[in-house]
């Protein structure tokens, strides 16, 4: 079954320090892979994609993300977190033919500490 | 802003009552999606649609129907509301280009409650 995972449900970490989300998904075709933050009573921004070529992809927001294939991951890192980046995150995956539709990891949060 | 605007925002409803949400886009695209969002499940496919008059179902859709008269609006729903359809709704477009898959763009969400 297609699935996408991450693992942590809540992460705190403090400012200035570096950040890194977890997520793995479970796909027969190749993935398109994306990350979405969800600030509170807000709707989804995209950070970042993934459809092919350089594996590690950078967004908006100073966010990174490197696809690994053998390890079906796409984690999100940010080398320095800001007290602003406090938001929920979503890992989404979806595939060519499929009519756009994408299935959505649990999402994570992150609390940022001063 | 990908010019997508959802209403009602808010609504409160009662066990049994239809309801209907609606998604409008100012830009043409040829795909738009339902998603319901609850803790611990981030967000699920109910319905989408592919063209005017042109729907499937995703991976929740039962209690919920879709009709998309117009490439603008698609419209969502529940013919009897139950308590288990409290959830925040969102609609979403896909950017594509010439039928080429790109990302998904989300509108600001309808909170629905039915007591």
């Amino acid at each position: 079954a297609q699935s996408v995972t991450q693992p942590d449900i809540h992460i705190t970490v403090s400012e200035g320090a570096s950040l890194e989300l977890r997520c793995n998904y479970s796909y027969g075709a190749t993935p398109y892979l994306f990350w979405y933050v969800q600030s509170p009573g807000q709707g989804l921004q995209l950070l970042l994609k993934y459809f092919s070529g350089d594996t590690l992809v950078q967004g908006i927001k100073g966010f990174e993300a490197e696809f690994k294939r053998s390890q079906s991951s796409f984690n999100l890192r940010k080398p320095s977190v800001h007290w602003s980046d406090a938001a929920e995150y979503f890992c989404a995956v979806g595939a060519q033919n499929q009519g756009g539709k994408l299935i959505f990891g649990q999402g994570t949060e992150l609390s940022v500490k001063p | 802003d990908a010019g997508i605007t959802q209403s009602p925002r808010h609504k409160v409803t009662e066990t049994g009552t239809p309801v209907t949400l609606r998604c409008h886009q100012t830009e043409n695209h040829r795909y738009m999606y339902w998603y319901r969002q609850d803790p611990g499940h981030g967000l699920r496919l109910i319905h989408y649609s592919y063209g005017v008059k042109d729907t499937d179902k995703g991976e929740v859709s039962d209690g919920y129907s879709v009709s998309r008269s117009k490439t603008e609006d698609f419209l969502l729903t529940l013919e009897s509301a139950t308590s288990s359809q409290t959830s925040v709704y969102f609609c979403a477009i896909m950017g594509a280009s010439g039928g080429a898959y790109n990302e998904q763009f989300f509108g600001p969400g309808t909170r629905l409650t039915v007591l």
